[in-house]
């Protein structure tokens, strides 16, 4: 496997449902993202880990809750989420967190909340 | 706050018709501006990087331009694969880390 992967592409919840996302990067990278993006709307930063620490959470939901437990994987662990919720859920690495750093995406989860 | 606005929404093309698509942008110390092309149900796929006013960066049929207040991305006879939305994207450093704002993307279609 190569660049950055994506566990599951979809996923159908109920609101009651606890699921998590995961993601993956082969790329050597020290520093995780994820992006929630909804139609007709720029990509939204939800989280961001630079060497398995957080180092921003922009006014997420606690019912978003992230987990790094290294520098190569991350994940989004999701409970009693809203119908708004629903979107495309991005991952995304770079090397570090500097200003030259270029960020290389995921496939993306498509997230449905019912 | 920083802000990027990219013109126009959409854009139909006919095969071998150019056309540039804009991203105009406010922003303290930009570090970066990125174009990044997104296909239906994918993440996006980085293009380029640019870094100062007056750099330019070419791949294949795109030409990304920089300027103090905007960034032009120019498609060149452009073909139905090049059919995709493409995103602009500035880099700041806020409170000491690296900040990135998108746009909402410009829909491009291709038409043979």
């Amino acid at each position: 496997e190569t660049g950055v992967t994506q566990t599951p592409r979809h996923l159908v919840m109920g609101m009651t449902n606890k699921k998590s996302l995961k993601c993956e990067q082969h790329l050597g990278h020290n520093a995780m993202y994820w992006y929630k993006q909804s139609a007709k709307k720029p990509l939204e930063l939800m989280f961001v880990y630079n060497f398995k620490e957080q180092t921003e959470n922009n006014s997420v939901p606690s019912r978003f809750s992230p987990e790094c437990p290294n520098s190569s994987h991350l994940f989004l662990h999701l409970h009693t989420l809203q119908p708004e919720d629903s979107a495309l859920y991005l991952c995304a690495s770079s090397h570090g967190i500097a200003d030259t750093d270029t960020q290389y995406f995921g496939p993306g989860t498509r997230l449905t909340v019912l | 706050e920083d802000q990027v606005t990219q013109s126009p929404e959409a854009l139909r093309l006919q095969e071998g018709e150019s056309s540039s698509l804009n991203c105009s942008y406010t922003v303290s110390g930009l570090r970066g501006l990125f174009w990044y092309r997104q296909d239906p149900g994918k993440g996006p796929e980085f293009l380029f990087t640019l870094y100062s006013a007056g750099e330019e960066k070419e791949k294949e049929r795109l030409k990304a331009t920089l300027t103090k207040k905007e960034s032009f991305l120019h498609i060149t006879a452009p073909k139905p694969e090049d059919s995709a939305t493409y995103l602009c994207a500035v880099q700041a450093i806020s409170g000491g880390y690296q900040k990135v704002t998108f746009g909402t993307g410009t829909k491009l279609q291709v038409i043979p």
